[in-house]
């Protein structure tokens, strides 16, 4: 298994710009969230999910859109980007039975200018 | 919501003391509280965790109490060793609550030969 993925790695935009932060995971994972890594402001959530077609707000979801058509995936959308939204972006999985283990992927790391 | 405050922000330690890193919670309602280690540049990854119904847990090296009547939980890593430096954050979580953990801040546990 290739457990929880990211793409990309690193990103820069332009303040306005809009971009897709996807996250996909392969091990039939109910649960999904999105976080964002601040320095010394920890891990904070922004969107998750309980399954397929059912999305949920988390502490910081202003100006951040998700969706989940398939179990496997959970894209992050930014509609138009600002700096304040420079960060670490972890996407996490987790099961049912077991929901509050969260498998982190790999992290995107957006610079807005 | 739920809050979660952590201690110190940054512990650095000698080879071979003990480290011990304190978070404090606002919700009563919270029963689950692990533990995340975030190595330099890499993903978050769980290390121990702890839920309401046990005072204290021990896994070699790391062990976490837990205090429900004071609302603290804390960290506690004996003997150790260079590789233990990273960051970790502690988080709560409600049970029976869809929404994901409640990070703290974070800790920068430097281990110095």
């Amino acid at each position: 298994n290739a457990g929880v993925t990211q793409t990309p790695k690193f990103q820069v935009l332009k303040t306005g710009q809009s971009m897709t932060l996807q996250c996909a995971q392969d091990m039939n994972h109910e649960y999904m969230s999105w976080y964002r890594q601040d320095p010394g402001m920890g891990l904070r959530l922004i969107h998750y999910s309980v399954g397929a077609g059912i999305t949920d707000q988390g502490e910081v979801p202003n100006g951040y859109n998700v969706s989940r058509s398939t179990t496997e995936d959970f894209p992050l959308r930014l509609l138009s980007a600002a700096p304040s939204q420079t960060s670490v972006y972890f996407c996490a999985s987790s099961y049912e039975g077991h929901r509050e283990t969260q498998y982190f992927g790999p992290g995107t790391r957006l610079l807005v200018l | 919501g739920e809050n979660v405050e952590q201690h110190p922000s940054t512990l650095s330690v000698q080879e071979g003391d003990s480290a011990v890193i304190k978070c404090t919670y606002s919700d009563s309602a919270s029963n689950y509280f692990p533990w995340y280690k975030q190595e330099l540049g890499k993903r978050p990854q769980l290390i121990i965790d702890i839920r309401s119904n046990v005072g204290e847990k021990k896994d070699q090296r790391i062990a976490v109490t837990l205090n429900k009547t004071a609302k603290h939980f804390s960290l506690h890593i004996t003997e150790t060793q260079p590789e233990d430096s990273a960051v970790y954050f502690c988080a709560a979580k409600a049970g029976g609550s869809a929404r994901q953990l409640t990070f703290g801040s974070g800790t920068q546990l430097t281990v110095l030969p």
